[in-house]
């Protein structure tokens, strides 16, 4: 079953404007982490965010955790042409942390 | 350094046919592995993961198997592929970042049943 929904499922902006992206899952977990997909490619790992942490950076990257709300967001600032692309969030459980689940994806087109 | 490759890239295969797809990490031991399928434009759907030699979860009711030969090779299997087992297939394996499983994923199997 779907752990994680994201929302939008699709997003257009232009070259310079701030991305953002949720990810809502069900179940108490240890650990949110944030994957890129480009266009028939596999995913690409970019940031994990611990669940008693509530927000991470990490170049243009910052994610966001809201434990109470099981909710999770991805902003990606500035953003390039070279974003476009599907992002997921993946969690694991609290009680199986070798089990993730990815969400629906958002797909994400920056124009230049 | 770590590095993992899957196999074939891509496969058409007919209703009713088998099917192995490959995956085997080098550069690393006791990896964690995982096959997740994707469905056109949707999200992964994980189907099997193994944390060891004879240690396989299977996560979707369906007709597909999973085995782990060796530590670092993980195949996945049919012997009759229907029509929705076309997609996708992604391989990957993880690195542990205490307390967490972060994936490394293949460059993917898409399979067409016709």
């Amino acid at each position: 079953s779907q752990q994680g929904e994201e929302d939008p499922q699709a997003l257009s902006i232009q070259e310079g404007e701030n991305a953002t992206m949720n990810c809502s899952y069900k179940t108490s977990i240890n650990n949110l982490q944030w994957y890129r997909q480009n266009s028939g490619r596999g995913l690409v790992h970019l940031i994990l965010i611990r669940s008693n942490e509530r927000e991470k950076h990490s170049g243009r990257l910052r994610v966001t955790l809201d434990t109470s709300k099981k909710s999770s967001s991805l902003l990606i600032t500035a953003s390039r042409a070279a974003d476009t692309a599907s992002y997921f969030c993946a969690t694991d459980a609290s009680y199986n942390t070798d089990k993730l689940i990815f969400g629906t994806g958002t797909r994400l087109q920056v124009f230049p | 350094s770590q590095t993992i490759h899957q196999w074939p890239a891509t496969l058409v295969q007919p209703v009713g046919s088998p099917l192995s797809l490959e995956c085997t990490v080098e550069g690393t031991s006791n990896p964690n592995l995982y096959w997740y399928r994707q469905a056109a434009g949707r999200g992964l759907q994980l189907l099997f993961y193994s944390i060891g030699i004879d240690q396989i979860s299977s996560e979707v009711p369906q007709n597909l198997s999973a085995s782990r030969p060796q530590d670092r090779q993980f195949i996945l299997s049919s012997k009759k592929l229907l029509l929705s087992d076309s997609g996708f297939y992604l391989c990957a394996w993880s690195w542990l970042d205490p307390g967490a499983n972060v994936l490394t994923f293949g460059a993917g199997s898409r399979l067409t049943v016709l």
